[in-house]
């Protein structure tokens, strides 16, 4: 069945890059997306990726897809104390509905 | 351009009750999804709605409903609230048929005592 799997927690230091990674079995995914969750709040749409590119860039995100080993990750540039949330990937496969990761929680300290 | 927005934002309810939330898409988006959080079990979807009709449902039970209406706006019911049931519900839209692009609501907070 389809799953999308991350690591649960990472942290970094400030002004340091984070790469948070995400592997799903989907082979059929049509779209990868990375949403940010921060305490109480819904989720923030990020950035996404069509599965017939490798990599895409937006500002300090940079989203890398291997699409033969399922692997997906986020790149972000000069992390600052504002990026600490939790990190969703998810993928839609051949209908609409998003399968969602367990969250990463990125934690940036000074 | 407005947001999601979802109301109430957060409800206290008993088990056994019965309970309605509301989603507003952003103007022009047609599809709306639901989603349930919860620590357990994480973002589950529940359900899709394009142009009044569900067009996808999540592995949930009958006690979980939904409609959208002519105007877009969505709600979602829960019937016979069970403990478990307690959980954040977000609502997404997106503005195409495939709808790539989902923006998600702030979602309800959902406490079943």
């Amino acid at each position: 069945g389809e799953d999308v799997e991350q690591s649960l927690f990472l942290s970094v230091r400030e002004g340091d890059s984070s790469v948070i990674n995400c592997t799903y079995t989907d082979s059929s995914s049509t779209y990868l997306y990375w949403y940010k969750q921060e305490p109480g709040a819904g989720l923030q749409l990020l950035t996404y990726i069509f599965s017939n590119m490798d990599m895409k860039q937006d500002q300090r995100l940079t989203v890398l897809l291997n699409k033969k080993d399922k692997h997906l990750s986020l790149r972000i540039a000069d992390t600052q104390t504002g990026d600490s949330a939790i990190y969703f990937c998810a993928e839609s496969g051949n209908t609409d509905k998003l399968i969602f990761g367990t969250g990463t929680r990125l934690q940036v300290f000074p | 351009k407005a947001g999601v927005t979802q109301t109430p934002r957060y409800l206290i309810k008993t088990r056994g009750q019965q309970v309605t939330l509301s989603c507003s898409p952003i103007s022009g988006h047609r599809s709306v999804s639901w989603y349930q959080q919860t620590p357990g079990q994480g973002l589950q979807f529940l359900f899709e709605y394009f142009s009044e009709t569900q067009r996808n449902k999540g592995n949930f039970p009958g006690r979980f409903s939904g409609r959208q209406f002519s105007n877009s706006r969505s709600e979602m019911n829960v019937s016979t609230l069970e403990l478990g049931d307690s959980a954040l519900y977000l609502c997404a839209s997106s503005f195409r048929d495939r709808g790539h692009e989902q923006f998600f609501g702030p979602g309800t907070r959902l406490t079943v005592l």
